[in-house]
Order: structure tokens, then C-alpha cells, then sequence
């Protein structure tokens, strides 16, 4: 069964700081894997998606790369902003069984991020 | 259009009452979702509409029903919630039927249930 893990749980920093949040998966044999941000009550926000065989992904600030083989994606925000402020979430769509065909998403607890003025 | 809209925004209801959630999105997906999201928590999928079957049902309660009447619209039929079904709904689509390993999914805003 896919699991996925986000650390830290919460990362409190200054305006104008470069950084990381991590996400790691226990099975490798994912499709792709896809970073969200959700504001508080809100829904969710597809920021990256980078495809199993891609390395990384850019828009704008955010930089999202890919491991697969060692099951591990980071999310590189550059120039943190308080706009930023925001929950980030990471989710690989992996085989739902064996048996099937169908695919799904396994989300991880997420990164909730706080930036200060 | 580009972008999946959800009703109402919130919802509030007895135990004894029953109402739907109404998800819709014009960007031509052929796979739908519903998740619930409970507090602090991570969107957990309760069912997938592929070419608008029915594709997964996690074991969702019978008092949750869905229904896929057309391409762009997905209904979540409510009838004796418990008050832990509270929650905020969120409907995704995907460009792609489920099978399609490459897919990107995109929420709707949710819909934020009481059940009192």
C-alpha cells in the first residue's frame, strides 16, 4: 500500500527566504506525482506535475523535482512571499491493485507553511 | 471555461434530511471525483466516475450516493448523515479516463457540510 509523508508538518519563515518542503513515498512504481496548495477552507490548487519520467518541473518560483527510484520529490520555493502562507500537499498517483487497472492518488498530511512579513 | 465548480458553498442539515452537492466542469474531463476532507487532514477519495461508470468506490457508506448524469455534472446524494460525516467535499476531474496513468487532476473550491 502507498504511503507518503511530508516534512516538516509546519515551516514558519521570513519574507524573502529560499525553501524546501519534502515528500517521500514508500512504492516507486508511481505514474506521477502532483503538488497542491490549499488556503484555509478552500479548495485545492494544482501547482506541478511532474510525469515518472521527468526529473523536475518549474513555474514561476516553484521548482518540484523527482526521485523516483529513492521515492522522494522536493518542492523548491524561491523569494518566499506572505502570499505564499498556505498548506502544500504532495500526492502520487500510483496502480489502485493489482487486479485493476484504474489509477489513484495518495495524498500525503502536508506542509503547512507560514511566511512572515 | 477552466475550472470545476462546486454548490452550495456550504451546507448545513439534519440527520433526517436529505440534499445533494453538484459538482460540474466544462474543460471536456472524462473522469470525475469526490473526496472528503475532514480538518487538518488530507482529501481522502471516496468515488470515481470514468466516462461517467462509476470506476472506484472506496467503501463509501450507503447514505453517500452518487450519480454521473451527464459528462460535465456529478451529483452527491446525502440522505441520514451522522454529524462525523462533517466535512468539506471536494470535486476533482481529469483530462483523462482513470486508466490514463498520466492524468492531472483539478479541484473545485468544495462544498463545506454540517450535519447537525
Amino acid at each position: 500500500k502507498q504511503e507518503v509523508t511530508q516534512i516538516p508538518a509546519a515551516l514558519s519563515v521570513p519574507e524573502g527566504e529560499n525553501l524546501v518542503l519534502n515528500c517521500s513515498f514508500t512504492d516507486s512504481a508511481i505514474y506521477n506525482l502532483q503538488w497542491f496548495r490549499q488556503d484555509p477552507g478552500k479548495g485545492l490548487t494544482s501547482l506541478l506535475l511532474i510525469q515518472s519520467s521527468q526529473r523536475e518541473q518549474t513555474s514561476g518560483r516553484l521548482n518540484a523535482s523527482l526521485d523516483k527510484s529513492s521515492g522522494r520529490s522536493t518542492l523548491y520555493i524561491a523569494a518566499s512571499q506572505p502570499g505564499d502562507s498556505a498548506t502544500y500537499l504532495c500526492a502520487v498517483r500510483s496502480q489502485v491493485t493489482k487486479e485493476t487497472s484504474g489509477s489513484r492518488l495518495t495524498f500525503g498530511e502536508g506542509t503547512q507553511l507560514t511566511v512572515n512579513p | 471555461d477552466t475550472e470545476v465548480t462546486q454548490t452550495p458553498k456550504h451546507l448545513v442539515m439534519g440527520m433526517t434530511n436529505k440534499k445533494s452537492l453538484k459538482c460540474e466542469q466544462h474543460m471536456g474531463h472524462r473522469a470525475m471525483y469526490w473526496y472528503k476532507q475532514k480538518a487538518k487532514k488530507p482529501p481522502e477519495l471516496m468515488f470515481v466516475y470514468s466516462y461517467e461508470k462509476l470506476s472506484i468506490n472506496e467503501s463509501v457508506p450507503s447514505r453517500f450516493s452518487p450519480e454521473c448524469p451527464n459528462s460535465s455534472l456529478l451529483n452527491l446524494h446525502l440522505h441520514a448523515l451522522q454529524p462525523e460525516d462533517s466535512a468539506l467535499y471536494l470535486c476533482a476531474s481529469s483530462p483523462r479516463t482513470v486508466l490514463a496513468r498520466g492524468n492531472e487532476q483539478f479541484f473545485g473550491p468544495g462544498t463545506r457540510l454540517t450535519v447537525l
